[in-house]
């Protein structure tokens, strides 16, 4: 399967951005780039998902390199309660086969 | 988004009975869900895929007899855990993907299961 590299963890003051990266240098030309996050003991929370564009919404925006070997999540103003971990996954386009095989993802803790 | 319900949200058996947990596209059609696992602190392991009408796609190491799975609608899947055991006890999360449009995939809220 696809693999994506983050980093383990990463801190970030309140009412600062969070930039998360996100490296997939295997990732295929139909394969979508996908963000989930985790709060504890929940299930993992869309976020944003782009292709090749640079993509926003109101949670997030995403930043995808020319290359598609790289993506950068946007949290423009974290919050105490963007603390999460934060999932980088391919997803293939328009099948309905395909694993979303999550890493070890980034955990993102948001202080005072 | 989609939404993707679940139920129970947490479920205590005594070992070796059975447990159910079943799983809902609430408004979309889902062809495929899928079941993941996961143990505190580590990431979502995925046990199964499973196919409206078909029989489900096990990974390697997951015992199908154990964690039967049924798929009969397209809006519904149940993860049966047979006589289950202590070390069953975990977190399992259902997911549902999206064709139409955008594809996609949505994860329930998860079901925690302690055996004792």
């Amino acid at each position: 399967d696809a693999k994506t590299t983050q980093p383990p963890s990463m801190d970030c003051a309140e009412g600062r951005a969070a930039n998360l990266p996100c490296n997939h240098s295997t990732i295929s030309g139909n394969e979508y780039v996908y963000w989930y996050r985790q709060i504890h003991s929940q299930g993992p929370q869309y976020i944003i998902h782009g292709l090749k564009n640079n993509e926003t919404n109101e949670m997030a925006s995403l930043i995808i390199t020319e290359d598609r070997k790289s993506s950068t999540l946007i949290l423009p103003h974290a919050t105490l309660r963007d603390t999460a971990v934060y999932y980088c996954i391919f997803f293939p386009g328009g099948t309905s086969y395909g694993k979303l095989t999550f890493g070890q993802g980034t955990i993102l803790t948001v202080h005072p | 988004g989609a939404v993707v319900s679940q139920h129970p949200s947490r479920v205590i058996c005594k070992s070796g009975t059975s447990v159910k947990i079943e799983c809902r596209s609430l408004d979309f059609q889902a062809t495929t869900m899928f079941w993941y696992r996961q143990f505190p602190k580590q990431s979502l392991m995925l046990m199964a895929t499973s196919n409206e009408g078909s029989k489900a796609t096990y990974e390697q190491g997951v015992e199908k007899d154990k964690f039967l799975i049924n798929h009969a609608s397209l809006t519904l899947s149940t993860l049966t855990v047979t006589s289950a055991h202590p070390e069953d006890s975990s977190f399992y999360i259902c997911s549902a993907r999206v064709l139409a449009g955008v594809p996609g995939q949505y994860f329930g809220p998860g079901t925690r299961l302690l055996v004792l």
